[in-house]
């Protein structure tokens, strides 16, 4: 079945240090990817997506490139911020053929940590 | 409101109590999902509606939990008979394809814990 398998945290950086989170899935249809964020105590919020590949999502300077060939969908940010510390999710849909939605499937989440 | 709405936030009950847990979608989207989130599983798929259709009900983890969805809008996660392993956050989140693709919407989730 599908699967997302993300690197396992947690991930502790000085502020302003490059940040790369590791992401690669498996899927039998056409996904579309995500990377969700919970900062503490509140809620998941989608951070970025793509929807084919090569398509790059991304949001408050975060970037991830949809790589076909390599199944991954790695997370990056060139300098993280104290503000940035919350765990990172990354997830899945997996379309049918003909556009119908399907459930999120989520990695184990990854929980990043900036020290100032 | 804007969001997706749950209640309530938090629900403390006793072992073998039924619990019963509200989800209201962002007004005019058409899919509702219940997720749970717990520290052993993470995050985990339970429940799909789409429109009229049938629900996807295959990631129910037994027959103790059910979930309907009256007109298409508010939804309604019952737990029978809890059991400590219940203990977890609830999360419910909506979609419309039309306006935003696959992109689901998380509400803020239910506490539920088991004594």
């Amino acid at each position: 079945g599908d699967s997302v398998t993300q690197m396992e945290g947690p991930v502790t950086l000085s502020e302003e240090a490059f940040l790369t989170i590791n992401c690669t899935y498996t899927a039998t249809g056409y996904p579309s990817l995500f990377w969700y964020v919970q900062y503490p105590g509140e809620g998941l919020q989608l951070l970025l997506k793509a929807t084919k590949a090569d398509d790059k999502g991304s949001n408050k300077g975060f970037e991830a490139t949809y790589r076909k060939e390599t199944t991954s969908f790695h997370l990056e940010k060139g300098s993280v911020q104290v503000s940035d510390s919350a765990v990172y999710f990354c997830a899945l849909s997996d379309r049918e053929y003909g556009g119908s939605q399907g459930n999120l499937i989520f990695g184990k989440g990854t929980k990043l940590s900036v020290k100032p | 409101g804007a969001g997706v709405s749950q209640s309530p936030s938090n629900k403390v009950t006793e072992k073998g109590k039924d619990v019963e847990l509200r989800c209201d979608p962002i007004s005019g989207h058409t899919a509702l999902y219940w997720y749970r989130q717990s520290l052993g599983q993470g995050l985990e798929f339970l429940i799909y509606f789409q429109g009229n259709s049938a629900p996807d009900k295959s990631g129910l983890p037994s027959d103790r939990f059910s979930a309907e969805r009256t007109g298409g809008s508010v939804s309604t996660l019952t737990i029978q008979r809890t059991q400590q392993e219940d203990s977890a956050v609830y999360l419910c989140a909506s979609s419309q394809y039309q306006i935003s693709g696959d992109t689901q919407y998380f509400g803020p989730g239910t506490r539920l814990t088991v004594l």
